[in-house]
């Protein structure tokens, strides 16, 4: 069976600092691989996608950035965190060549303060 | 522009009671997804509905999908505490690959 993983769970940074959210993927192979925001327990704007190994599709601008450097790995990342990252951050992993089902990880809380 | 409107967006009720949350758009899906999701925890697969017209159940919750495949609807029926949670529907405009669309969610909260 397959399974996502996500750490940390939560964490507070303050403004300015660096951040990197890792999520990994067991069980399957080549995943779609994405990452959402959550704001106060509402919609999820998706923020990246992948769906191979270096392959990068940002959806919105913003102060983050995502890499994959390996086929079941992928991580989130920010050289300097806004106020405005705050949020809960969801990792989703999907089969090769669909979207319409997806599989969410249990989640990062950020605070930045 | 939100292409998925989800409502309501609270809805409130005492176990044992039925209800019926929608997700509407005017916009085509090829398939949609509902989620329910727990404060603190990812979003979790309930259904996918992918023909226009199809009805599925889960137990207590009835999931349909419009004839046009623009909306969705959950009936949940006899509510449960258990049943707490934000239930979101997703939408994926295209065929094979493409990226989902969430609704904001309907929060549900059964009381005992």
């Amino acid at each position: 069976s397959q399974t996502i993983h996500q750490w940390p769970a939560t964490l507070v940074q303050p403004v300015g600092s660096p951040l990197s959210l890792e999520c990994t993927v067991e069980g399957t192979s080549n995943p779609n691989l994405y990452w959402y925001r959550q704001a106060a327990g509402r919609g999820l704007q998706l923020l990246f996608y992948s769906v191979g190994i270096g392959q990068i599709s940002s959806e919105v601008p913003q102060n983050l950035s995502a890499s994959r450097p390996q086929d079941r790995q992928f991580i989130l990342s920010s050289k300097k965190l806004l106020l405005s990252d705050s949020g809960f951050y969801l990792c989703a992993w999907s089969r090769t060549g669909t979207s319409d089902t997806q599989y969410f990880g249990p989640g990062t809380r950020l605070t930045v303060l | 522009t939100q292409l998925l409107e989800q409502s309501p967006q609270f809805l409130s009720i005492q176990e044992g009671e039925n209800l019926t949350v929608y997700c509407n758009s005017s916009s085509v899906f090829s398939s949609l997804q509902w989620y329910r999701q727990e404060p603190g925890e990812g979003p979790v697969l309930l259904v996918t509905v992918v023909t226009g017209g199809e009805v599925k159940k889960l137990k207590r919750l009835t999931f349909q999908f419009g004839d046009a495949r623009k909306d969705s609807s959950l009936h949940i029926t006899a509510a449960q505490p258990g049943d707490t949670g934000l239930y979101l529907c997703a939408g994926a405009r295209v065929l094979g690959y493409s990226t989902l669309t969430f609704g904001k969610g309907t929060m549900l909260l059964v009381s005992p």
